[in-house]
This record gives structure tokens, C-alpha cells and sequence, in this order.
């Protein structure tokens, strides 16, 4: 079956410099990209999203790219701070169903002092 | 604004035990879905409720059942606990399914021994 899978499963930064986590897909079918964040004992939360017809979108201090061409998605975040400590894990709407997202194993982040 | 809020935070079973577990979302949304999480592994779809009244299958619903008491709550049900229901289990919610972000609670923790 289709499947969104990540490039690196860890991932150690020194504070203030750029993290870029990259996420790969199979499905060309898939309309619909999300990234959330998970810190240790909550639950994932909602950074940034991107549609299919879009290859870039910028949020607070987070770019989300996406290169179809490749079936290839990437977060990048800027400054990177220790707060941004988590996994990042990357989800896709295949578009097969209205309902169902698909997560990737997620990235763990460390942003060293 | 509590978001989506899952009850109990915590739980120990033995194996055979059942238990229901909570979860009501106060934004209004439309969709809500079970999901648990294991180590290594991404999230995964156990249930589904596109729209009050509904409840579909998703990846791995074996095991569970669920009811959508109406459009805040929606419950994940053990009726037979087994040490593979061993896991981390989440709530999320969304106002249209599919593509738009979901919303997560901060999970239970479940162990069945």
C-alpha cells in the first residue's frame, strides 16, 4: 500500500541555525500535507499545512515545501530554539478517502544549547 | 478553550478487563477519530466518525468499538483487553474531514497485563 515515510529519523541542531526534516511520499494521488509536532507525553500538535497545488508555504518561523515532482516534502525551520525540541512527524491525505490521514514515523529533533 | 480533552489520562488493565475511553471536543467539529500510537511506528486509524451518527474502520479497528454519543463525544471502547491493546492512544477532531489539520488530545496510556 501507499505509504509517507521520513529520510532521517534523527536529527541534532545547535541553536540559531536553520533544521530542515524531510518527509517522502509514494502516493501521487495524495492532495493534502500536513507536519505536527509532538513533545514528550502530548499529543501531536498542528504547525503548518499545503495542498497539493502549492509548492511553498511560510508560517511563523516554519516553510513547508513541496516538490511533486519527486513526491517530496520538508519543514524548515529557522532559528531553530530548544523549545523546538520534539518529533516532527509528516501526515498525507492519499485522497482516497475524505477522512483518513496517513502519518510517517516522525523525525526526532534536538536542538542543543 | 479546552480543544479536545481524553479521559482517563492513565490506565492499567488485566488482560479480559474492559474499559471505555473518553474523549469530547468543544470547537464544534464535524469529524472526530481514534488513533494509537506504538514506538517506531507512525500513528495509525483504529475508528472514525466523519459526521454524527457515522462511525467507519480505519487501519486497525480489531478489538475496539466505538460510539459517537453525539457531535462532542466520542468514545473508544476494550471490550476484551489484550497486552497488544499495550499502546497510546489519541483523540483528534477536525471541522471537515480530510483536509484540514486534525486537533489532538493529549492521549491515554493505556497497559494491559
Amino acid at each position: 500500500g501507499e505509504s509517507v515515510g521520513l529520510h532521517l529519523p534523527t536529527l541534532s541542531v545547535q541553536e540559531g541555525d536553520n533544521s530542515i526534516i524531510n518527509c517522502a511520499y509514494s502516493n501521487s494521488a495524495s492532495d493534502y500535507f500536513i507536519w505536527y509536532k509532538q513533545e514528550s507525553g502530548k499529543g501531536p500538535q498542528f504547525i503548518i499545512d499545503i495542498r497539493s497545488n502549492m509548492d511553498k508555504r511560510q508560517g511563523q518561523r516554519v516553510t513547508v515545501l513541496l516538490n511533486k515532482t519527486v513526491k517530496h516534502l520538508s519543514l524548515q525551520i529557522a532559528a531553530t530554539q530548544p523549545g523546538d525540541s520534539a518529533v516532527y512527524f509528516c501526515a498525507e491525505n492519499s485522497g482516497g478517502s475524505n477522512y483518513k490521514l496517513t502519518f510517517g514515523k516522525g523525525t526526532l529533533l534536538t536542538v542543543n544549547p | 478553550n479546552a480543544g479536545v480533552t481524553q479521559t482517563p489520562k492513565f490506565q492499567v488493565l488485566k488482560t479480559g478487563q474492559s474499559m471505555t475511553l473518553q474523549c469530547a471536543q468543544d470547537m464544534n467539529h464535524n469529524s472526530m477519530y481514534w488513533y494509537r500510537q506504538d514506538p517506531g511506528m507512525g500513528l495509525r486509524l483504529i475508528y472514525y466518525s466523519a459526521s454524527e451518527g457515522t462511525t467507519d474502520k480505519g487501519e486497525v479497528p480489531n478489538g475496539y468499538n466505538v460510539s459517537r454519543l453525539n457531535k462532542r463525544e466520542f468514545s473508544l471502547r476494550l471490550e476484551s483487553a489484550a497486552p497488544s491493546q499495550t499502546s497510546v492512544y489519541f483523540c483528534a477532531s477536525t471541522s471537515t474531514g480530510g483536509r484540514s489539520p486534525l486537533h489532538f488530545g493529549n492521549g491515554t496510556r493505556l497497559t494491559v497485563t
